[in-house]
């Protein structure tokens, strides 16, 4: 099965912040690298597929980058609604494992 | 608009089984494979099993291998989950999702969840 590790496991940051999430996989998974947000009580929300492209209706300050094992979600502006859990997940081969998650939190 | 909807979750005894079921509309539901993901109280996300869009192919995390079964009606837009040998370990609210692939590229990605159902597991 392939691994995926988040890091760090929670944040603290400010609204206006830049906030970087980095996502790695045990192996080579080339592109097949999603994002989701959720918030508590609430069911997980696509933001990026395919490492870097923006889900329809998901505000352009989202943004994902990287390729093989190394990717990083990154959010410009962070705003009051973006504080929430963040899991990356791999879609190359079953399981479709899912990082541990994320915590942002506010400041 | 597209709309899933779960139901079934219960309270069950170890041991015991449930069956989840998942309504889907708003796509073309048997053009789509698709998931079900559950959530341990306080824990992440765990994928357990996907069926293709013709119920053709299944897969199942260890973890359920053996025990729950993934099924779909495309006649009634529906997507299953038979829950049998139930574990303390298993309470979760479980979601069903939509997979979908990129129009540019082949990587699958869930882009529908439906609001989940609780299962809890005790005596």
């Amino acid at each position: 099965d392939i691994q995926m590790t988040q890091s760090p496991s929670s944040l603290s940051a400010s609204v206006g912040d830049r906030v970087t999430i980095t996502c790695r996989a045990s192996q080579s998974i080339t592109n097949y690298l999603n994002w989701y947000q959720q918030k508590p009580g609430k069911a997980p929300k696509l933001l990026i597929y395919a490492a870097s492209s923006l889900q329809s209706g998901v505000p352009s300050r989202f943004s994902g980058s990287g390729s093989g094992t190394d990717f990083t979600l990154t959010i410009n502006s962070l705003q009051p609604e973006d504080f929430a859990t963040y899991y990356c997940q791999q879609s190359w081969s079953t399981p479709r494992t899912f990082g541990q998650g994320t915590k942002v939190e506010i400041k | 608009e597209v709309q899933l909807l779960e139901s079934g979750g219960d309270l069950v005894q170890p041991g015991g089984s449930l069956r989840l079921s998942c309504v889907a509309s708003g796509f073309t539901f048997s053009n789509h494979a698709m998931n079900w993901v559950r959530q341990a109280p306080g824990k992440g996300l765990e994928w357990v099993s996907s069926i293709t869009g013709y119920g053709g192919n299944t897969y199942s995390a260890d973890s359920v291998k053996g025990r729950f079964t993934i099924s779909r009606d495309n006649s009634k837009n529906t997507l299953s989950l038979q829950m049998d040998s139930l574990r303390a370990d298993d309470t979760a609210v479980y979601y069903c999702a939509k997979e979908s692939v990129g129009a540019s590229t082949p990587a699958p990605h869930f882009d529908y969840w439906g609001q989940g159902t609780l299962v809890t597991v005790s005596s």
